[in-house]
């Protein structure tokens, strides 16, 4: 079965600063990873997805991920981080394109600081 | 084009009650997902339903149930509520096999007091 693990809980970062998200997973077949951001009381935006094609994904706002097949990783990235960034984040990973469930890490609270 | 429709956004419930949650996916979408949002599990999966027959499911009691009606729209139920059932529920809809992931409602919250 597959599975998502994030391993902070909270990241704090000062604005203007690069900032990085960790994720790690665990599939049996070709994973599709997926980041998504979570606004207070808000459901999950989508933020980018890793299929297949360039390691190095780009998404919305600026924010960036790198997929890694030998550290089973898919780190969240950002070179400039804005206060707007705060927020938690959830890394996400499917099993292949098929009928399986997408399945989600705990979340990481981002906390930017002025 | 409208997004995930979610209804009511917020409920409180009495333990014992039953609950009944409602999701209208974006047009064209015929795959709805449930999760259960909490702040120590995070988000956990509860059902998907295509076509209106539920193709996976989570580790939830029997308590908690769903249906998907031919419009794609879809209800889940959680019955005998507990204090613990308190969360956010968030509904999203995709296409079937997508590379797209999911497009996720606002989420309904609801408390069990």
């Amino acid at each position: 079965a597959q599975s998502v693990a994030q391993p902070e809980d909270q990241v704090n970062v000062a604005e203007g600063n690069p900032l990085t998200v960790k994720c790690t997973y665990s599939v049996s077949g070709n994973p599709y990873l997926f980041w998504y951001v979570q606004y207070p009381n808000r459901g999950l935006q989508f933020l980018l997805k890793y299929i297949t094609g360039d390691n190095l994904v780009k998404g919305s706002y600026g924010f960036e991920a790198e997929f890694n097949k030998s550290q089973t990783s898919f780190h969240l990235k950002k070179p400039s981080a804005l206060v707007s960034d705060s927020a938690l984040y959830f890394c996400a990973v499917r099993d292949g394109p098929g009928n399986t469930p997408l399945v989600f890490g705990k979340g990481t609270r981002l906390s930017v600081i002025a | 084009k409208a997004g995930v429709t979610q209804t009511p956004r917020y409920l409180i419930k009495t333990r014992g009650q039953q609950v009944t949650l409602s999701c209208s996916p974006i047009s064209g979408h015929r795959s709805v997902s449930w999760y259960q949002q909490t702040p120590g599990q995070g988000l956990q999966f509860l059902f998907e339903y295509f076509s209106e027959t539920q193709r996976n499911k989570g580790n939830f009691p029997g308590r908690f149930s769903g249906r998907q009606f031919s419009n794609s729209r879809s209800e889940m139920n959680v019955s005998t509520l507990e204090l613990g059932d308190s969360a956010l529920y968030l509904c999203a809809s995709s296409q079937p096999e997508s590379v797209y992931g999911y497009t996720f409602g606002s989420g309904t919250r609801l408390t069990v007091v």
